[in-house]
């Protein structure tokens, strides 16, 4: 089936550091979603991105959707120990269609 | 925090059985879906609906129906469970998917166990 790569896998960073990740697709895909997982709870939607190109922030939070809508990409400024927990990306190929979800991105963060 | 739950949260069972697992919304919203969540495979779409009486087929269908009678209520039934069932399953429900004006929640899931 359709496959969207996500990496890094897992990251280990000091509080205070910028943390980036991303996923690629060989598909194009119309829209891009990225979601944050905390221990024992479901995916919150944190940027939905809808347009190639288009740079959407969510207070130290910033998604690109890549300009050949094969891929995006998540930015955390300054990062902070609340920030812990497994990041996932998700493509949609149409509107109203199927999501497809990258393997997810553990991050640690260190006091 | 959104209307959505889901019972049971955990449920262990025997090979063979069958298994219904319930999703139930206060949002009124059209979409609903259920997804499986295993260690290196993100989330994997099982099935989803778009009305009632309205489903359709997700990546990893095969050993699951599913039915939506109400807006509220979408459940997913496998029929004779098998260990490789074992996961935690999420539904989730969005309204006007690939818009702008685009809502999305996740239920807190539930732990299946097929012994």
């Amino acid at each position: 089936g359709q496959q969207l790569n996500q990496s890094p896998q897992s990251m280990f960073i000091q509080e205070g550091e910028d943390v980036s990740m991303n996923c690629t697709s060989s598909s194009i895909f119309n829209t891009w979603l990225w979601y944050k997982q905390e221990p024992g709870e479901g995916p919150v939607l944190l940027i939905a991105l809808y347009k190639a190109g288009e740079l959407t922030s969510n207070g130290r939070l910033t998604a690109q959707f890549g300009i050949t809508r094969k891929d995006s990409f998540l930015n955390i400024s300054a990062s902070i120990p609340s920030d812990v927990g497994i990041y996932f990306c998700a493509g949609r190929r149409n509107q109203g269609g199927k999501l497809i979800f990258g393997q997810g991105t553990e991050l640690s963060v260190k006091p | 925090d959104a209307g959505i739950t889901q019972s049971p949260r955990h449920k262990v069972t025997e090979t063979g059985t069958p298994v219904t697992l319930r999703c139930h919304q206060t949002e009124n919203h059209r979409y609903m879906y259920w997804y499986r969540q295993d260690p290196g495979h993100g989330l994997r779409l099982i099935h989803y609906s778009y009305g009632v009486k309205d489903t359709d087929k997700g990546e990893v269908s095969d050993g699951y129906s599913v039915s939506r009678s109400k807006t509220e209520d979408f459940l997913l039934t496998l029929e004779s469970a098998t260990s490789s069932q074992t996961s935690v399953y999420f539904c989730a429900i969005s309204s006007r998917p690939g818009t702008s004006q685009e809502t999305q929640y996740f239920g807190p899931g539930t732990r299946l166990l097929v012994l």
